[in-house]
């Protein structure tokens, strides 16, 4: 099992620019989550899934949107990218029952110039 | 979602025992609580859950009084490579919800 991937490990991008970042998993967990994380801080909840084809938003949603459309994918998308979206982004995944371990990529570590 | 509280930063020392404690003092009834462990560049990966009481495995142990407003996290002589942060959670174990929060995480180091 390769667990969670993330695509791609890097990025570059200029100001108004639109990406997708894409987050696998292999374990058919329902629950899909994208984190960001700035230098020094913690983790922030972007957007979440608790299963195919349905999405919420987190803590900072704005700028961001998500989409489930097969159950072992879960797409981040920056319209129009800024600055302040500098950042490393981190996908995971959990089961539905079971508790709260979370199974997290190796993250996408975003530059916006 | 309970909000959790945790020390900025710790110090330590090889071979001792390192205690972190988290406060939550809104956590719901459903609500368990989790520790993950964060290295440079990588992603959090899961510790250790609990409900109440005492939880034990194989790198650490949870400590949840009755009133289940806070929890430790202890891990025992900790070596050069628990250097890392630590996060605290708490959520519904159920996950009907399903959205989970971290807090700021406390950064513990570990000296020679």
């Amino acid at each position: 099992n390769a667990g969670v991937t993330q695509t791609p490990k890097f990025r570059v991008l200029k100001t108004g620019q639109s990406m997708t970042l894409l987050c696998a998993q292999d374990m058919n967990h329902e629950y899909m989550y994208w984190y960001r994380q700035d230098p020094g801080m913690g983790l922030r909840l972007i957007h979440y899934s608790v299963g195919e084809g349905t999405t919420a938003k987190g803590e900072v949603p704005d700028g961001y949107n998500v989409s489930r459309l097969k159950k072992q994918n879960f797409l981040l998308g920056l319209e129009s990218a800024a600055p302040s979206q500098t950042s490393v982004y981190f996908c995971a995944s959990r089961r539905l029952a079971g508790g709260q371990e979370q199974y997290f990529g190796p993250g996408t570590r975003l530059t916006v110039t | 979602l309970a909000k959790t509280t945790q020390p900025i930063s710790m110090d330590s020392y090889e071979g001792q025992e390192v205690n972190i404690t988290c406060s939550h003092n809104n956590i719901a009834t459903n609500d368990y609580i989790t520790w993950y462990q964060q290295f440079p560049s990588q992603g959090p990966r899961f510790i250790i859950q609990g409900y109440k009481t005492k939880v034990t495995n194989e790198v650490a142990s949870l400590f949840i009084p009755a009133d289940r407003k806070s929890s430790t996290l202890s891990l025992p002589r900790v070596s050069l490579s628990d250097t890392a942060v630590y996060y605290c959670l708490v959520g519904d174990r159920g996950g009907n919800t399903g959205k989970l929060i971290f807090g700021q995480g406390t950064t513990l180091q570990v000296k020679p």
